[in-house]
């Protein structure tokens, strides 16, 4: 079974700081893991995903993700926040990237 | 961009009622669509695999006679929640596996059932 924790329902940041939104997950096979942004009104957007290349993953809109076997965990960050990165942030995990198990979502908030 | 259009975006039925929630592949053709429900900071749960010509998949524990799923053409694949009760209401949102093998979400359907 899969399945994907999401620490922390809300995360507030200052423009210009540091954005770091956890995921750790749990796998009996080696897991495709993934990074989704919701912003209003709107459906679902893939930021990044990790399928066994790289250990580093770059996605769209500055935002990266490490993936950490020894942890466990596929953390999402991005060095320096801008207010268009206010919206809810969804990590996920599949075993054949079609059937998606997803987190309970972060919400980010931006202050000026 | 691929982009999946789902309809509508909020609907509000009395008990007992049969609601219909559209999910389009605008511009790309779909033979796999998923749809998946979400309760109030819950995670989004799936619910079925929709394929086109061909009968549902449903995961466990979810009714397939409460939530009807067809699957008529490429572009278009429809959930219908009947004899809705209050403890259907829910946010539904589906996806649809479009090129490259990626998935695209439809912005999401809040449905209320008095």
């Amino acid at each position: 079974a899969q399945s994907v924790t999401q620490l922390g329902s809300h995360v507030s940041v200052s423009e210009g700081a540091l954005v770091l939104l956890r995921c750790n997950y749990s796998s009996s096979v080696p897991p495709y893991l993934f990074w989704y942004v919701q912003y209003p009104n709107q459906g679902l957007q893939l930021l990044l995903k990790y399928t066994s290349a790289a250990t580093l993953v770059k996605g769209i809109n500055g935002f990266e993700a490490e993936f950490k076997k020894s942890e466990t965990s596929f953390h999402l960050t991005k060095p320096s926040a801008h207010m268009s990165d206010a919206a809810e942030y969804f990590c996920a995990v599949s075993d054949n990237t079609d059937k998606l198990i997803f987190g309970t979502g972060t919400r980010l908030q931006v202050f000026p | 961009g691929a982009v999946v259009s789902q309809h509508p975006s909020r609907v509000i039925c009395k008990s007992g009622t049969s609601v219909k929630i559209e999910c389009r592949s605008l511009d790309f053709q779909a033979t796999t669509m998923f749809w998946y429900r979400q309760f109030p900071k819950k995670s989004l749960m799936l619910m079925a695999t929709s394929n086109e010509g061909s009968k549902a998949t449903y995961e466990q524990g979810v009714e397939k006679d409460k939530f009807l799923i067809n699957h008529a053409s490429l572009t278009l694949s429809t959930l219908t929640v009947t004899s809705a009760h209050p403890e259907d209401s829910s946010f539904y949102i589906c996806s649809a596996k479009g090129p490259s093998e990626k998935l695209f979400f439809g912005s999401g359907t809040q449905l209320s059932v008095l």
